[in-house]
């Protein structure tokens, strides 16, 4: 296992469109979180799952966007009608439930909105 | 208030001096701390965690908390040009299921 991994890397969308972007975490991570990022901000949190339960969900984080984990280990990130705000990086990290909480990222999804 | 607060900079270094960053949160629960690096266009990198008070040192990083202050800090000794980049804080908050929010981030950079 090399790490979390993220896919696609890259996603040009018109508006409008719907996009999913998968995240694979590190094996035996049960936390996996989602973040977005635009240019000279830190990461936002959107979403935070614990084996298969989504235990928080931000209050900013509209009705467009839903995440799912289904089975306890990789996740998804669904996108509805895409808008030009939508334009981000999308981050995906994982972390242990036990020993030592340190979370890792993957390389990220960067989404264009056009 | 900011549930994570960081000073977004620049900062700017001249090789080889000690570079300080600073954060400070809101959570007065929170016990676990981290801080990650951000080279342009890249995901962050975990390069320092804490979760009692004090100083924990790794190479050139240390990492400072006092969780009385509600404060954490990251010092860099003998800055290296390599070393510029954006240096996020990690907070995990207690009172939010144990979820992990971040800082805007300080940006750095070390002059040769």
């Amino acid at each position: 296992d090399t790490g979390v991994s993220q896919n696609p890397r890259h996603k040009i969308t018109k508006r409008g469109q719907n996009v999913t972007f998968r995240c694979d975490p590190i094996s035996e991570h049960n936390r996996l979180y989602w973040y977005r990022q635009t240019l000279g901000q830190g990461p936002e949190f959107l979403t935070y799952f614990q084996n298969e339960a989504q235990l928080e969900k931000s209050r900013l984080l509209s009705d467009r966007f839903s995440a799912e984990r289904p089975k306890g280990s990789f996740s998804t990130l669904e996108i509805q009608r895409t808008e030009q705000g939508d334009s981000a990086m999308y981050l995906c990290a994982s972390s242990p439930w036990t020993g030592l909480p340190e979370a890792f990222f993957g390389q990220g999804t960067r989404l264009t909105v056009v | 208030q900011k549930e994570v607060e960081q000073n977004s900079g620049p900062l700017s270094v001249p090789e080889g001096a000690i570079a300080s960053l600073n954060c400070t949160y809101s959570d007065r629960g929170s016990q676990s701390f981290f801080w990650y690096r951000q080279y342009s266009g890249k995901s962050p990198e975990l390069i320092m965690s804490i979760y009692s008070n004090g100083d924990k040192e790794d190479g050139r990083f240390t990492a400072q908390l006092n969780k009385a202050s509600q404060y954490v800090s990251l010092l860099i000794r003998d800055s290296q040009p390599s070393d510029s980049a954006t240096y996020l804080c990690a907070v995990k908050i207690l009172t939010n299921n144990n979820d992990m929010r971040f800082g805007a981030g300080t940006r750095l950079t070390v002059k040769p």
